[in-house]
């Protein structure tokens, strides 16, 4: 499978635990995006990497929430002391910038915190 | 602040029926706007679309933009219950760092009964 791939599918963790998940782009691709998605919502934008520098991240990012992606390969995106409020669905994307390609999103992490 | 707004939140429909989707946006820095279906998973690529006017079309599914008014629509003529999913409408902004980055709308839900 060529394809975005993120690990793992699911997570459920308890109030105050770190989490960490992962995301491997398509292998060719310089630009890599982490997105949040609630219920009833669009995906909304979180961070994003070109090759291993981290361009910008939401000002909606708590500084719980840190993203890596050393060597500008895979990216890994950690939350610190998880809240209920944390839950969602953790979409990762990957493009090759200017080819004016779209982006192609991985199956996505779905994190329930209780 | 950068917003993308689709109609309607969602929609019930009849095998057969013809649906028109729309999504309005207001972003500094537009590059292309893009539409996108999910069920249940990642998203997956529908159409891009740069310039106005021009229409995309791919099988049932056919899409135009209007640069001057801010809009797009996605038509779908005789669906079918494999055509149930959520359609989301993304802004991709232009210039700096915020390049290639998506804004998503709230996305629409569409039902296909048989």
């Amino acid at each position: 499978d060529t394809g975005v791939s993120q690990n793992p599918r699911h997570k459920i963790t308890k109030r105050g635990q770190n989490v960490t998940f992962r995301c491997d782009p398509i292998s060719e691709h310089n630009r890599l995006y982490w997105y949040r998605q609630t219920l009833g919502q669009g995906p909304e934008f979180l961070t994003y990497f070109q090759n291993e520098a981290q361009l910008e991240k939401s000002r909606l990012l708590s500084d719980r929430f840190s993203a890596e992606r050393p060597k500008g390969s895979f990216s890994t995106l950690e939350i610190q002391r998880t809240e209920q409020g944390d839950s969602a669905m953790y979409l990762c994307a990957s493009s090759l910038v200017g080819t004016g390609a779209e982006a192609f999103f991985g199956q996505g992490t779905r994190l329930t915190v209780v | 602040e950068d917003k993308v707004v689709q109609s309607p939140l969602s929609l019930v429909v009849h095998e057969g029926d013809t649906v028109t989707l729309n999504c309005s946006y207001e972003v500094t820095n537009f590059r292309s706007l893009l539409w996108y279906k999910q069920e249940k998973k990642a998203p997956t690529f529908l159409f891009m679309l740069t310039s106005s006017g021009i229409e995309k079309k791919s099988g049932r599914l056919s899409s135009i933009l209007d640069k001057k008014e801010l809009f797009s629509i996605l038509n779908i003529t005789a669906t079918q219950t494999g055509d149930s999913a959520v359609y989301l409408c993304a802004v991709e902004h232009a210039g700096g760092t915020s390049y290639g980055k998506l804004t998503f709308g709230q996305g629409t839900i569409l039902t296909v009964h048989p």
